[in-house]
């Protein structure tokens, strides 16, 4: 099946540095590409919408200035936490969608743990 | 705007038990209609999704749901839940346009042996 993969899985940064994580689709092309973060024991939480080649929407009270999001190709996009504070350690999530046999299909990445000291 | 309701934060059932998880969803349309497994620290894994067709959906490591429309509902269920299956799991919706998806807040299953 398809997959998607994320780098790093775990990174760890001190506050006021910047962070990017990537995420790809490894043997299909993604039009589209969403953004989700995790807080311990809770839900995924949407952050963004990465349409190749444009700019991302950005859900309600998440920062567009804070998270930069770049999908530059069909099949790479990346979220770069910038001036990362303890309070943006999170798992972010991303995940890719396409159609297979003409049904729209989200195949999520493993994920990435950032922890901001 | 779609939601997703999981009542359930969280469930114990005895090995070998059935198991339910209620899931109920708001969206103004048909919606795509999914249920994940997370283990700790781990990405998503789908069970199974249902976007038309037969209401009852199969789907892997011998998960079922079934979609009602009249009651909004797409509970998912296991006739009898082994050791390996304690873990969260998150019903979700998506728009059958920009494929938007939800995730409703995540039931987590403890199996007790």
């Amino acid at each position: 099946g398809a997959v998607v993969s994320q780098h790093p899985s775990w990174v760890i940064c001190k506050s006021g540095t910047s962070v990017k994580i990537e995420c790809r689709s490894l043997d299909f092309q993604a039009t589209t590409m969403f953004w989700y973060r995790q807080f311990p024991k809770q839900s995924l939480m949407l952050m963004a919408t990465s349409n190749e080649g444009s700019k991302a929407t950005y859900e309600q009270g998440v920062e567009k200035d804070k998270f930069l999001i770049n999908h530059a190709s069909l099949t790479l996009s990346t979220l770069t936490v910038t001036s990362a504070h303890p309070e943006d350690s999170s798992f972010y999530i991303c995940s890719a969608r396409t159609r297979v046999w003409d049904e729209e299909t989200q195949y999520f990445g493993p994920g990435t743990r950032l922890l901001v000291l | 705007a779609q939601s997703v309701t999981q009542p359930d934060i969280h469930i114990t059932v005895s090995e070998g038990a059935s198991l339910e998880l209620r899931c109920n969803y708001s969206y103004g349309a048909t919606p795509y209609l999914f249920w994940y497994v997370q283990s700790p620290g781990q990405g998503l894994q789908l069970l199974l999704k249902y976007f038309s067709g037969d209401t009852l959906v199969q789907g892997i490591k011998g998960f079922e749901a079934e979609f009602k429309r009249s009651q909004s509902s797409f509970n998912l269920r296991k006739p009898s839940v082994h050791w390996s299956d304690a873990a969260e799991y998150f019903c979700a919706v998506a728009n059958t346009g920009g494929f938007k998806t939800i995730f409703g807040a995540g039931t987590r299953l403890f199996v007790k042996a």
